[in-house]
């Protein structure tokens, strides 16, 4: 089974509707992380965690907020989706220990708002 | 300000090939570096990273790299290119005191038969 798995993996949805996007691991780390991927940009952040009762804003976190439901779930939601939201959206997560920042992936979730 | 560069967002190469992505940061501070690949319709899988001690470093699937401090740069390299390394690599760095991973705009890698 995959470490980190993402819900749903595809979505269509119309301008000014509320999505969440799922987030869930078994890789036992603390950190979770929120990116959207377009093509030429690479990948922006958009929200981080480093414990449930820890958020920041990343790069770009204007129309998104995120909730961090345990250690092992981290929910990206639209309040109200806008067509340049179409995008390929992975979450992450890596270990806090001291030294160790390399972020593991989920397969994404696509989105696209029409 | 731009904290990591990747020169060329397509790549072509012929099977066999010598493979170079290159790849600059900017930092005063030698960072952490990372190459992710992303083959199609999946997420991003480390292939290799540079915290501290030997410069080159030794990735999966044959691919290494080289952070040379005095040009700022992590070039990836694979001395035979495969059909099967055609995707999309990605150079991140973490900057000292920073949170989380900048990534840089991706290089997409093509291999002609």
């Amino acid at each position: 089974d995959a470490d980190v798995t993402q819900t749903p993996r595809n979505r269509i949805t119309k301008t000014g509707k509320r999505i969440m996007l799922e987030c869930s691991q078994t890789k036992g780390h603390d950190r979770m992380y929120w990116y959207r991927q377009d093509p030429g940009l690479g990948l922006r952040l958009i929200y981080y965690s480093f414990d449930v009762k820890d958020i920041n804003k990343g790069e770009i976190s204007d129309g998104y907020s995120v909730s961090r439901q345990a250690q092992a779930k981290f929910s990206l939601s639209l309040e109200s989706a806008i067509p340049n939201q179409t995008a390929l959206y992975f979450c992450a997560t890596s270990d806090g220990l001291a030294g160790s920042y390399e972020q593991y992936f989920g397969p994404g979730t696509r989105l696209t708002v029409t | 300000a731009q904290s990591v560069t990747q020169l060329g967002s397509h790549v072509s190469v012929s099977e066999g090939a010598l493979v170079l992505l290159r790849c600059n940061y900017s930092s005063s501070v030698p960072p952490y570096l990372f190459w992710y690949v992303q083959y199609p319709n999946q997420g991003l899988q480390l292939l290799l990273k540079y915290t501290t001690g030997a410069t080159l470093v030794k990735g999966i699937n044959g691919f290494e790299a080289e952070f040379k401090k005095s040009e700022t740069s992590f070039h990836l390299t694979k001395p035979s290119a495969h059909m099967s390394d055609a995707a999309e690599y990605f150079c991140a760095v973490r900057i000292t005191g920073a949170n989380n991973l900048f990534f840089g705009t991706g290089t997409r890698l093509t291999v002609i038969p």
